[in-house]
Order: C-alpha cells, then structure tokens, then sequence
C-alpha cells in the first residue's frame, strides 16, 4: 500500500518570497512516480511536476522545482519567487511506476496563500 | 488542447434519487477515473477503468457503480443518493504505460444530496 503524507494544512507566504510545500511517501514498491498538482479556487487540478524514483537529478519546470530526497521518502515542491496566482490546494501524489497500475494516491493537501 | 469535461459543475439531489455523472475526454486515453474530494481527506478514488467496459473498485467504491460503453465516456452512478456522498467529484483521464502519463482532470462537480 502507498500512502503519501502533507503535514501542513494552510501556509501563508508574502508575495516574491520562495516556497516550499512538505511531502512525504511511504511505499513498498521498487520503482515509482511522485506528482505535485495545483488546484485552484475554480476546481480544476493542474499538474505541475514529476519525479521519477530513479532519476538522477531533482525534476524542475519553471518556477517549480521538486527537493526529492529518496533516502528520507520526502518529495517536497519549492515554488521560487511566488506570485498571487499561486494560492491555491497543493496536493502531492504518487503511483507505482510498473505498467498497468495506474492509480494515483493523493495526500491531503496544503493550502498556499500568497499575500501581497 | 486536451480536455476533460464534467457534464455539470453543480448538482443538488434528493435522498434516495439515482445519479448519474457524466465525464467526457477528447484525448483517446484508455484510462480514466472518479474520484470524490473532501476537505481534510484529499482525493479519494471511487472506480478506474482501463478499457472500454472494464472496470476496477477503487478505495471507495461503496453506494457507487461506474458504467464506460464508449472509450470516451466513463460515468458514475449513484443509485439511492444518501447525505454523506454530499462532495466533490472528479473525473480524470490518462494514458497507459511508464514514465510521466499524468491524470488530466476535469472542473469537478459539486454534489449536494438533501
């Protein structure tokens, strides 16, 4: 069984500062793939980023970079330079990363506000 | 552009009604999902199918049915509405294999049981 674990419920972070949203897995699977999705107030979930078990380097994708530290079982999202736009549900999943097990299991989410 | 589409954003039903949600991909994706949200709980998934008239029982797939007759279309059943199905439900699709393949979701539908 797979269970991800999002310890902070609500953070408050002030405009251009940098973020980082906590996340940690457990899992018995050998290979597997970390997601973080941003939903917004208007529902719909926006993936961001993925992370490979066994990729060698931490993934990035714009302001968005992952801090993975296999050892610790931790995945967090850092968000650099925050803007307004990203307040919103953060949430961190994860899924095994053989074929045809394709279901994702999501955290509880943080809820990011940026203040201005 | 990809997109998955919910047939309402907002539905208010009676105790004991049937409901039918509806969910729409444009994209081919073997895969799609329901899964229902509730603050403090996340994402919880109801039923997956993998192929047209397959069909998989998620973590919670109590009081809830599923139904997928074309590649494009996955349903979801409720067959006597009670309040604590009161939620949010989303659909999501992807496709098969290793590597990336993330889930794109749709708006979700607020459901409200009475």
């Amino acid at each position: 069984a797979q269970k991800i674990t999002q310890t902070q419920p609500g953070m408050f972070v002030q405009e251009k500062e940098a973020v980082t949203l906590d996340c940690t897995y457990d899992t018995s699977d050998p290979s597997y793939g970390l997601f973080w999705y941003k939903q917004p107030s208007s529902g719909e979930m926006i993936f961001l980023i993925y992370q490979g078990s066994y990729d060698q380097q931490n993934a990035t994708e714009g302001r968005y970079s992952l801090n993975f530290q296999k050892a610790r079982k931790s995945a967090n999202l850092v968000i650099s330079a925050s803007q307004l736009g990203d307040s919103a549900m953060y949430f961190c999943a994860m899924r095994p990363a053989n074929f045809g097990n394709e279901k994702l299991t999501f955290g509880t989410g943080t809820r990011l506000t940026i203040i201005p | 552009d990809v997109k998955v589409t919910q047939s309402s954003r907002y539905l208010v039903k009676r105790t004991g009604e049937k409901v039918f949600l509806e969910c729409v991909q444009d994209m081919d994706h073997e895969n799609m999902f329901w899964y229902r949200q509730d603050p403090g709980l996340g994402l919880r998934l109801i039923y997956f199918s993998y192929d047209v008239k397959m069909k998989e029982k998620g973590d919670i797939p109590e009081g809830y049915s599923v139904s997928r007759e074309k590649k494009e279309r996955f349903s979801l059943i409720l067959e006597s509405a009670s309040t604590n199905q009161t939620s949010m439900y989303l659909c999501a699709s992807s496709s098969p294999g290793q590597g990336i393949h993330e889930q794109y979701f749709g708006p979700g539908t607020r459901l409200t049981v009475t």
